[in-house]
């Protein structure tokens, strides 16, 4: 079954800096998911991507396929980006679900 | 407006006491999923439903239990062999396509419950 790692588990940033978040997984996969974890505990989902890149707003996600590896940037970060940002990709091992990384932990202060 | 309502957001039972979890989506999905999140944890898989009256377990299974007789509700029983229940529970569907192709997720607002 997929294994999903994160970096860093927190981050501490100013206003306005850019921010990277990492994501790596053992086993291929067809797409992957970032998602988004407010302090209430509501999940969001920002992306989903099975290759290259894509873009919403200030926030970008990146795929390498073959490295199995993804990043989340955050640029011109804000105070209301904090939250914590969690990487997910498909099971495998013949189960239907999604495996979840322990999510890092974004603080933006003013 | 479609989405999943996961209902209540906060519960409290006594120990030993079985409780249900309500989860409801008007995504027309077929896919349902429950999660469970523990402090320091990633969410793990608890059970999952691909279709009406069927559902597989997740990796946590262990003292839960689920129905699906509607496409739309996908309900979490909490028994009270679960050892170790307090924690934060997710519903999530998605349109499964037999895992051929990423589909997007979508999930609830969650529920916490806890067991005193």
């Amino acid at each position: 079954k997929n294994e999903v790692e994160q970096s860093p588990q927190n981050l501490t940033a100013q206003e306005g800096e850019f921010i990277t978040i990492n994501c790596s997984y053992s086993v291929g996969i067809s797409a992957l998911h970032w998602l988004q974890q407010h302090p209430g505990g509501g999940i969001v989902s920002l992306f989903m991507l099975s290759s290259g890149k894509k873009k919403h707003g200030r926030l970008i996600a990146t795929i390498n396929i073959q490295e199995k590896h993804s990043s989340l940037h955050i640029t011109a970060s804000h105070p209301r980006d904090s939250a914590v940002y969690i990487c997910a990709v498909p099971l495998g091992g013949g189960a239907d679900g999604l495996t979840f990384g322990k999510g890092t932990h974004l603080i933006i202060q003013p | 407006d479609g989405g999943i309502t996961q209902s209540p957001k906060y519960l409290f039972r006594k120990e030993g006491q079985n409780v249900t979890l309500s989860c409801e989506q008007n995504l027309n999905h077929d896919a349902m999923y429950w999660y469970r999140q523990d402090p320091g944890q990633g969410l793990r898989l608890i059970y999952y439903s691909q279709i009406v009256n069927d559902f597989q377990k997740g990796d946590i299974a262990e003292g839960y239990s689920v129905s699906r007789e509607k496409k739309e509700s996908f309900p979490l029983t909490v028994t009270s062999a679960q050892k170790n229940p307090t924690a934060f529970y997710l519903c999530a569907s998605s349109t499964w396509t037999g895992g051929v192709k990423g589909t997007e997720a979508f999930f609830g607002q969650g529920t916490r419950l806890t067991v005193v």
